[in-house]
């Protein structure tokens, strides 16, 4: 199947800084990318749709200004938490489409703890 | 919207049989998929069923009715690595987005034991 990376894979930041997620589909062209956020024993919950080239799509009540994401690439997404609270201490997930499928190859997360 | 319901917890026997079932509610519907995920691990896919009925992968296989806004997933011949928790997506696409995305149920968390 298709493979997707995640860097880092565990953060560790002090409030008030910025992380950046870089999100790697690392065999295939991954036209959009979905990044998610998972808090302990919850589920997954989608943030955005990042399209390449173009700006991605929010979900309600997530704030853009905040998680800024960039699809420059067919290969690559970042996700940048900037001003960072406790509370956006949580599991980032990206994923990708494979063109045409209805499958999705998830990264193997980026867990962000702020302090 | 969209919501999902499966349960929350479900344990079983190692060698046995088990099902997860998921109802859904959602517009835009077209398939309805199962992750697992085993603990600090991401979600790994597991089947796909767009059109009513059964579709067999392997110990696994996963069902679904249109009509009935209703699927499940049946794990056979329990091993202990089967211990995860499963979620249940649904595949739509949503107004104003660009392409189809997946939304998921909170995920019902299996044990096997001996």
């Amino acid at each position: 199947g298709a493979v997707v990376s995640q860097h880092p894979s565990w953060v560790i930041c002090k409030s008030g800084t910025s992380v950046k997620i870089e999100c790697r589909s690392l065999d295939f062209q991954a036209t959009t990318m979905f990044w998610y956020r998972q808090f302990p024993k919850q589920s997954l919950m989608l943030m955005a749709t990042s399209n390449e080239g173009s700006k991605a799509t929010y979900e309600q009540g997530v704030e853009k200004d905040k998680f800024l994401i960039n699809h420059a690439s067919l290969t690559l997404s970042t996700l940048t938490v900037t001003s960072a609270h406790p509370e956006d201490s949580s599991f980032y997930i990206c994923s990708s489409r494979v063109r045409s499928t209805y499958e999705q190859y998830f990264g193997p997360g980026t867990r962000l703890t702020v302090t | 919207g969209q919501s999902l319901e499966q349960p929350s917890e479900v344990t079983a026997v190692e060698g046995a049989i088990v099902q997860i079932n998921c109802t859904y509610q959602t517009s835009g519907f077209y398939g309805l998929s199962w992750y697992q995920q085993h603990d600090g691990g991401a979600p790994t896919f597991l089947s796909y069923n767009a059109l009513d009925g059964l579709e067999e992968t392997g110990r696994f296989s996963s069902f679904l009715s249109r009509s009935d806004s209703y699927g499940y997933l049946l794990l056979q011949e329990l091993q202990m690595k089967d211990s995860a928790s499963y979620f249940c997506a649904v595949r739509d696409r949503r107004s104003g987005a660009g392409s189809y995305q997946l939304t998921f149920g909170k995920g019902t968390k299996l044990s096997v034991i001996p």
